[in-house]
């Protein structure tokens, strides 16, 4: 089966704080590729970061960082000294042959206090 | 990656009545995608609508409750008929676009009354 699992549903923060949001995922493929995306209140969903299943390198970007480790089928982001801005929705996804359908995980609710 | 706009961005609907969403793509794809959000819940893909042909729903999802067309590769509409309240969603459509994976529209919010 293919399912991917986020099991934090709400995350409360204090600005400033790092926290990590947590993904496993389930695929009995070995080309698949993997997703985060952020859902702020407005509605609209925006493209994070993309990963191969042959690209096991760790990604930084600015603030936030993703850690892949195909061991434990785990997709993990990262926000360092988070910002109320940070504050949204994030949802983990699952391709596993290209133009197939996304499968998205439950999605983190991330609020972010000042 | 591709540019999506997509209408209206939110309504408010009687039951009973039907609501068509339209997507448009600044450029030339194959596959377009819709999917539903209802209210605090993750993305579930409604169908997979190529041009030229019949659209794909999965499991769960009809073409009568949910008529998609297709009329070109840069254009679809969504229709969400015969609404009820548990329609109440928001639903974004979504299309494959290079290495960023899935460009999605800006979604519609709708809410049945």
């Amino acid at each position: 089966a293919q399912k991917v699992t986020q099991a934090q549903t709400e995350i409360s923060v204090v600005e400033k704080e790092d926290v990590t949001l947590d993904c496993v995922y389930e695929t009995r493929d070995t080309t698949y590729y993997l997703f985060w995306y952020k859902q702020p209140p407005s509605g609209e969903l925006v493209f994070l970061i993309r990963r191969n299943s042959f690209d096991e390198q760790n990604e930084i970007s600015g603030r936030y960082s993703w850690n892949f480790q195909k061991s434990t089928s785990s997709f993990n982001f990262t926000i360092t000294a988070s910002q109320v801005v940070d504050s949204a929705v994030y949802f983990c996804a699952l391709i596993y042959n290209q133009g197939g359908k996304l499968i998205f995980g439950q999605g983190t609710e991330l609020s972010v206090k000042p | 990656s591709a540019v999506i706009s997509q209408k209206p961005s939110r309504d408010i609907c009687q039951r009973g009545t039907s609501l068509t969403i339209q997507c448009q793509v600044d450029s030339q794809v194959t596959m377009m995608f819709w999917y539903r959000q209802q209210p605090g819940q993750s993305l579930t893909l409604i169908a997979t609508a190529n041009q030229g042909s019949e659209a794909t729903y999965e499991s769960g999802f009809v073409i009568d409750k949910f008529p998609i067309s297709r009329p070109n590769l840069t254009f679809s509409t969504l229709t969400v008929s015969n609404m009820s309240p548990e329609d109440s969603s928001i639903y974004l459509c979504s299309v494959l676009t290079g290495l960023r994976g899935y460009t999605f529209g800006s979604g519609t919010r709708l809410t049945v009354v």
